[in-house]
């Protein structure tokens, strides 16, 4: 299996407050990604890495930030969290483009 | 623009065949499979690229028509094991600071 972790795996956070979700890989790959999966929508892409400090926004980035200081990890903030951020998010990393995506586990964040 | 997989939801028995197509509004460089257990994470198949040729491993399989702009996976004669959600995901180019478009993806459910 690839290595790639997420943490937290599980959080419940009220409606206002930062939370900061992390993605942290021991694959070296260049490519790092952030996806959020709710019914009906798929995976949709919040915002991605392709290199150490290079990011750029997806699909559905309002609300959400990111930073990649270091190869191996890759912090999703939301600066503010609302209920409709609650949802599972998926981090993904690839070594090259064009090739096979690994996934970590998924984060099932809820905000209340 | 998240790519369309057809259909939304299928239900087969055990034995049968069954088509999955994902279509793109743009040209396509790459396109990827991936299926997800219930609770999982989602997990590589296959990947085709342009100009590349029909893939397949054991009774998967997978097309890519680059002038349809457009792939479909193929999963013969299905087993129990099959079920889940699939999610094509595509690429456009090969530039460094491109990423993966998934799909909504397509419910797949094998009955005995």
């Amino acid at each position: 299996d690839a290595g790639i972790t997420q943490s937290p795996r599980h959080k419940v956070t009220e409606t206002g407050t930062p939370v900061t979700l992390r993605c942290h890989q021991t694959e070296n790959h260049r490519y790092m990604y952030w996806y959020r999966q709710d019914p009906g929508h798929g995976l949709r892409l919040i915002h991605y890495s392709y290199g150490v400090k290079d990011t750029d926004k997806g699909e559905v980035s309002d609300g959400y930030s990111v930073s990649r200081s270091k190869t191996e990890d890759f912090l999703l903030t939301l600066e503010s969290a609302t209920s409709s951020q609650t949802s599972v998010y998926f981090c993904a990393i690839t070594g090259a483009m064009n090739t096979e995506a690994f996934f970590g586990q998924g984060t099932r964040l809820t905000v209340v | 623009q998240q790519p369309v997989q057809s259909p939304q939801a299928v239900i087969l028995r055990e034995g049968e065949d069954a088509v999955i197509n994902c279509s793109s509004s743009k040209a396509l460089y790459s396109v990827h499979w991936y299926r997800q257990k219930h609770g999982e994470a989602p997990v590589f198949l296959m990947i085709l690229l342009k100009g590349g040729e029909q893939k397949g491993h054991e009774k998967i399989s997978a097309s890519f028509n680059e002038k349809k702009q457009q792939s479909s996976l193929y999963l013969t004669a299905s087993q129990l094991s099959y079920s889940g959600t699939y999610f094509c995901g595509t690429e456009w180019s090969m530039n460094r600071d491109d990423k993966i478009i998934f799909g909504k993806g397509t419910r797949l459910h094998i009955l005995p």
